[in-house]
């Protein structure tokens, strides 16, 4: 699965919509792109994923970029209780080129501020 | 419905000792999967069964065994507790393949 690369950390004020980056330059044609976020010590939640439309969600957006070689978790409004570890994961799509369990890398840390 | 119980929440054992932590789901769920976090850091895959009766290794199952008894559960187990098992067990769920994971609240597992 392609590696991912984001920022250790990012302030964002509260109300402000948080945009998130994610760099996945290795990632091929049959990876999705996932977001996950951890709140404190509890387990981690999935939020969304695309393959190469943007999608949205009750929780967020996900724009992936036309090369597929970035993309942006945002949050429109961000409240304290959005403050997480956000991890991007890319997963390779089809099951006939081998099932694949999330790798979780170390994420981005989103302190939201009041 | 309570999606996915782990049982115990907090654990300590001395080391040597055996224990088993279980996974529970009731969203009738193909996919389950055991996690290790250690403080800091991020999650580590250590075994994971992609359907009934099927179970295989990820990153880290060293010292570990698991038991897919059921669809429902998947149980994993430390025969010879040691201290750099001391972490959080996170277990989760995934409906079917690409359909995101469901994470249990963890298993907090103290080796003395």
């Amino acid at each position: 699965d392609a590696k991912t690369t984001q920022p250790p950390s990012m302030d964002c004020a509260e109300g402000r919509a948080a945009n998130l980056p994610c760099n996945h330059s290795t990632i091929s044609g049959n990876e999705y792109v996932y977001w996950y976020r951890q709140i404190h010590s509890q387990g981690p939640q999935y939020i969304i994923h695309g393959l190469k439309n943007n999608e949205t969600n009750e929780m967020a957006s996900l724009i992936i970029t036309e090369d597929r070689k970035s993309s942006t978790l945002i949050l429109p409004h961000a409240t304290l209780r959005d403050t997480a570890v956000y991890y991007c994961i890319v997963r390779v799509g089809d099951m006939d080129t081998g099932r694949r369990a999330l790798t979780f890398g170390s994420g981005t840390r989103l302190q939201v501020q009041p | 419905n309570a999606g996915v119980t782990q049982t115990p929440k907090f654990q300590v054992l001395k080391t040597g000792q055996s224990m088993t932590l279980q996974c529970a789901q009731d969203m009738n769920h193909n996919s389950m999967y055991w996690y290790r976090q250690d403080p800091g850091m991020g999650l580590r895959l250590i075994y994971y069964s992609a359907s009934e009766g099927t179970t295989d290794k990820g990153e880290v199952p060293n010292g570990y065994n698991v038991s897919r008894l059921n669809k429902r559960e998947f149980s994993l187990r430390l025969e010879s507790a040691a201290p750099s098992q001391t972490s959080v067990y996170f277990c989760a769920t995934e409906r079917e393949y690409n359909y995101g994971y469901t994470f249990g609240s963890g298993t907090r597992l103290t080796v003395v």
